[in-house]
């Protein structure tokens, strides 16, 4: 299995600009994980889903955020308009119904905004 | 609710010598465990996890974490520091169930290895 699939891995903006990041969970996997990772904050959970529903919003910062799962193969990250404080490591992991809670995260999505 | 603590933002050992990570969580019902590491510019990769089996856990790269009930704490060790064992490591706890996904992550502890 390819693993939890991130793109782009480095995404420089300028401020004001609408920012995509997109995750392709492992295959079989019906959790679905968007973190983020700074400095100052460590890692936060944004939000998660299951089998495509989103569950947990309670992290997402603001309405600049948005995320949607529109299959199960399949989820966006959208910031809009995006500011230089959303700069940070934007991590996704995805995990099965079975076994014991473990999440696989993929490589990030290193964030800048100018 | 659930919570973790990790004691040390850093850690510094010399190659050869033990490695002890420190982590102590907070919650409701019985928990699983999990100490994640990250290597620079990479994501988080499971080193190993407690789920109500044994209380020993031996994980990859010859780390090792024992779940202490009484004083809710999850350590992690490694007998001997290599060079390689530098990163960042994080503690992880949810309340456990197929049907609860949420991991709460400590605020990690970086590990450096000198020469």
């Amino acid at each position: 299995d390819a693993g939890v699939i991130q793109s782009p891995r480095h995404e420089v903006t300028e401020m004001g600009q609408e920012v995509t990041l997109r995750c392709k969970p492992i295959s079989g996997h019906d959790y679905l994980f968007w973190y983020r990772q700074t400095m100052m904050r460590g890692l936060e959970l944004l939000i998660y889903f299951n089998n495509n529903v989103p569950i947990d919003d309670s992290g997402m910062p603001e309405d600049r955020f948005s995320a949607k799962m529109p299959n199960a193969s399949f989820s966006t990250l959208k910031i809009q308009p995006s500011e230089p404080r959303d700069s940070a490591v934007y991590f996704c992991a995805s995990r099965g119904t079975s076994g014991t809670a473990e999440q696989f995260f993929g490589p990030g999505t290193r964030l800048t905004v100018l | 609710a659930q919570s973790v603590t990790q004691l040390g933002s850093h850690v510094s050992v010399s190659e050869g010598a033990l490695v002890l990570l420190r982590c102590n969580y907070s919650s409701s019902v019985p928990p699983y465990l999990f100490w994640y590491v990250q290597y620079p510019n990479q994501g988080l990769q499971l080193l190993l996890k407690y789920t109500s089996a044994a209380t020993l856990v031996k994980g990859i790269n010859g780390f090792e974490a024992e779940f202490k009930k009484s004083e809710t704490s999850f350590h992690l060790t490694k007998p001997s520091a290599h060079m390689s064992d530098a990163a960042e490591y994080f503690c992880a706890v949810t309340n456990g169930g197929t049907s609860y996904g949420k991991l709460t992550f400590g605020q990690g502890t970086i590990l450096t290895v000198h020469p």
